[in-house]
């Protein structure tokens, strides 16, 4: 139980173009999830906090107008990177929390961008 | 200031020697604690997990922690490392008063030598 899927699993585009990643909690409703970023050999940093049906919340110093996050079922929520660059090529990884009151969050496998 | 600390980025260990990752916490609140196993260039899978129930949490794969108030610490342990136990181990840290958001620490890094 308690899994979690992102699709893709790597994708490489042009710079300007934009870019949506899907994550899906298979066997469970996530009423929340969490975007994270990771750099090579470093932790994960926490992008924003999206509830079903809301906004998603984001953290200090990340640029909501370039990741639009949607959240708009109990088990889906998207994350867009609009208008690429090389900077924001990384390694993205989603998790969901279910509504039970639990805090433990189950993650996805992770989505590779690469933008030229 | 709410924050967790991995105290070595590295670990390297031989096959079937003891394994010890440690951590510690800072919090001025009880927090539930997590370990988590990363393998390269995948997701994050949970090991175990602490929140004010016994002190000695089991995890998966003969993984356990000991959650030691006093020292603020939950450090990682098991007995035997095996080749596949290689990987980078995460501790974190969440906090009711933060709506639930992780905490991240640095991560270790977990070298087993055949």
């Amino acid at each position: 139980g308690a899994v979690v899927s992102q699709h893709p699993s790597r994708v490489i585009c042009k710079s300007g173009t934009s870019v949506k990643i899907e994550c899906r909690s298979l066997d469970f409703q996530a009423t929340t999830m969490f975007w994270y970023r990771q750099f090579p050999k470093k932790s994960l940093m926490l992008m924003a906090t999206s509830n079903e049906g809301s906004k998603a919340t984001y953290e200090q110093g990340v640029e909501k107008d370039k990741f639009l996050i949607n959240h708009a079922s109990l088990t889906l929520s998207t994350l867009t990177v609009t208008s690429a660059h090389p900077e924001d090529s990384s390694f993205y990884i989603c998790s969901a929390r279910d509504g039970t009151g639990s805090e433990t969050q189950y993650f996805g496998p992770g989505t590779r961008l690469l933008v030229l | 200031a709410q924050s967790v600390t991995q105290l070595d980025s590295h670990v390297s260990v031989s096959e079937g020697t003891p394994v010890l990752l440690r951590c510690n916490y800072s919090s001025s609140y009880s927090p539930s604690l997590f370990w988590y196993v990363q393998h390269p260039n995948k997701g994050l899978q949970l090991l175990l997990k602490y929140t004010s129930a016994a002190t000695l949490v089991k995890g998966i794969n003969g993984f356990e922690a000991e959650f030691k108030k006093s020292e603020t610490s939950f450090h990682l342990t098991k007995p035997s490392a095996h080749m596949s136990d290689a990987a980078e181990y995460f501790c974190v840290v969440s906090f009711y008063n933060q709506g639930g958001k992780l905490i991240f620490g640095q991560g270790t890094e977990l070298s087993v030598k055949p």
